[in-house]
């Protein structure tokens, strides 16, 4: 079965520290992967998804950057965070012939 | 550009009765999918029911029904029989099968169930 994992679950960091947040799918090939991020009390921003390595898709310009080193693998990363970067991310997969999105537990990201 | 809105930051309902969430979206597109998603407080997304736009038949799910209008671009949620567990926040979901298999959420509805 397929699975998919998100680290870590919580973060603090200081403003202007680099972010890095890993996702990883396994059971499955050449997914679809997404980033987004939920701010407190709203909804959920699609930040970055991808259909294949190296091909990464920008919703939202700003502080952050994503990539997919691996075919079941995506990070996303800040140089310099931001107190705005603060909330929740997630990560979800889909595939092709695989209707629904499946998303990984979220990271907490408070920056201080 | 695909967008998804929900007009209802808030909704609430008493247990036992029924609730209609509303959802509407902007596509050009003819082939698509549509979800409902509810995330209680552990924040984990819960697949709550699915729509495929070539489909006329509305989608239920025990409880959970759409009222799926394809011209109206239009997308609803009824919950029967309100729970206190059905308590969470509720989102709609467009998902394109031409633009990169793009997955677009709209704001969010939570939905509070009095006892």
């Amino acid at each position: 079965s397929q699975t998919i994992h998100q680290w870590p679950a919580t973060l603090v960091q200081p403003v202007g520290s680099p972010l890095s947040l890993e996702c990883t799918v396994e059971g499955t090939s050449n997914p679809n992967l997404y980033w987004y991020r939920q701010a407190a009390g709203r909804g959920l921003q699609l930040l970055f998804y991808s259909v294949g390595i190296g091909q990464i898709s920008s919703e939202v310009p700003q502080n952050l950057s994503a990539s997919r080193p691996q075919d079941r693998q995506f990070i996303l990363s800040s140089k310099k965070l931001l107190l705005s970067d603060s909330g929740f991310y997630l990560c979800a997969w889909t595939r092709d012939w695989v209707t629904e999105a499946f998303f990984g537990q979220g990271t907490r990201l408070t920056v201080v | 550009a695909q967008t998804v809105t929900q007009s209802q930051p808030e909704m609430s309902v008493q247990e036992a009765e029924t609730v209609t969430l509303s959802c509407t979206y902007d596509t050009s597109e003819s082939d698509y999918y549509l979800f409902w998603y509810k995330q209680p407080p552990s924040r984990q997304m819960i697949l709550v029911i699915r729509q495929e736009a070539y489909k006329q038949q509305n989608a239920t799910e025990n409880r959970f029904s759409v009222n799926f209008q394809k011209a109206a671009k239009s997308f609803s949620l009824k919950i029967s029989d309100s729970q206190l567990g059905d308590a969470a926040m509720y989102f709609c979901a467009y998902r394109s099968t031409s633009s990169g298999d793009k997955l677009t959420f709209g704001t969010g509805t939570r939905l509070a169930v009095r006892p």
